[in-house]
Formats: structure tokens, sequence, C-alpha cells
């Protein structure tokens, strides 16, 4: 079974401060991991993706994720936070043994305060 | 405009009553997936359909049914509805070479 973990429902940071949002997986095989966000009352966007290859991943609006298989995680950073990224922050893993399903963990709200 | 589009996007019904949420997608992806968010529990798997005519369960799929004739709709519909069923449902769908799932924006659902 697979399985992830976002061990803060909230995080808060005042702009231009580092931004971490973490998370932690469990699969059986070498996971496909990936980070969305949801602004209110919006769909789920896709941020980035790690499949394979280099362990920093880069993605969308400036975020990027570090993946560490000895310690099963796939943090979420941004060097320098805007109010603008305030939202709720999905990280999903997908065991590909399996199909095509992504198991989420619950989210994590990020405030950014001016 | 293509993408992934959901109807309708808010939905007041009664308990016992049948409702069905549709998603659309003009991506050709092989893949389609059903989600229920819920507070605490992040998206949750309801049903999901690896092309026309297979789908298979997900997570959570008591109360609920699918159905997938065209491989561009993949519907989804709620027996008889109960208030535990109040949520945002959203649909999803990817590629069979693509790893990323796009979802769509959501149905807002309240079951009095």
């Amino acid at each position: 079974a697979q399985s992830v973990a976002q061990p803060e429902d909230q995080v808060n940071v005042a702009e231009g401060n580092p931004l971490t949002v973490k998370c932690t997986y469990s699969v059986s095989g070498n996971p496909y991991l990936f980070w969305y966000v949801q602004y209110p009352n919006r769909g789920l966007q896709f941020l980035l993706k790690y499949i394979t290859g280099d362990n920093l991943v880069k993605g969308s609006y400036g975020f990027e994720a570090e993946f560490n298989k000895s310690q099963t995680s796939f943090h979420l950073k941004k060097p320098s936070a805007l109010v603008s990224d305030s939202a709720l922050y999905f990280c999903a893993v997908r065991d590909p043994l399996y199909d095509y399903k992504l198991s989420f963990g619950a989210g994590t709200t990020v405030t950014v305060r001016a | 405009d293509a993408g992934i589009t959901q109807s309708p996007r808010y939905k007041i019904t009664e308990t016992g009553r049948q409702v069905t949420l549709m998603c659309h997608q003009t991506w050709s992806h092989s893949y389609m997936f059903w989600y229920r968010q819920d507070l605490g529990h992040g998206l949750r798997l309801i049903y999901y359909s690896a092309a026309a005519d297979i789908t298979d369960k997900g997570e959570v799929p008591d109360g609920y049914v699918v159905s997938r004739s065209k491989t561009e709709n993949f519907p989804l519909t709620l027996e008889s509805a109960t208030r535990s069923q109040t949520s945002v449902y959203f649909c999803a769908s990817t590629g069979t070479r693509q790893e990323t799932q796009y979802f769509g924006p959501g149905t807002r659902l309240l079951v009095l």
C-alpha cells in the first residue's frame, strides 16, 4: 500500500523568507512523487514531480522539491515566499508497480504574511 | 477550450435523490479519476477508469456508480445521496505515457 504524510497542517512564514512544506511517503517500490497547489475555490494545479533522475526537481512559480530516498521525503521549498503563495498544498505519491492511482496527503495550508 | 471540465459546479440536493456529476476532457487521456475532498482527509479516490468501459473502485466507492462509454466522459452518480456525501468532487485525467494527473475545477455538492 502507498501513503503520504504531511506532518504540518499549517505553515506560516513572512514574505521574503524561505518556505518549506514537508512530505514523507511510503511505497513498496520506487515512488513517483508530486506536489499540487490549490487556491480557494479552485481545482488542484500541478507544481512539480519526481519520476527519476536528479533528486532536486524544479517546478512552477519558483518552487522546488528534493527527493530523499533514505528519509523517504519529498519536501517542497521556495527560497523567498510571496503573499500570493498562500494556498493549500498537497503532496501525492504513486507506486509505478501498480496502476495510475495517486495517494494524497491531507494537505498543508500555507499563509505568507506581508 | 481544451482541458477538463466538470458540471455542475455547484449542486444542492436532498437525501435520497439521485445525482450525476459530469466530467469531460478533451485530451483523449486514457485514465480518468474521481476524488472527493474533505477537510482533514485530503483527496480520496472514489473510482477510476483505465479506458472506455474499464472502471475500478478506489478507496471510498460505496454509494457511487461510474460509467465510461466514451473516452472523453466519466460521469459519477450518487444513487441515493446521503449527508455524508456532502463534499467537493474533483475529476482528473492522465494519458498513458504521462504521469501527471490534471484536475478539473471541482463540483461542490451539498446534500440536505
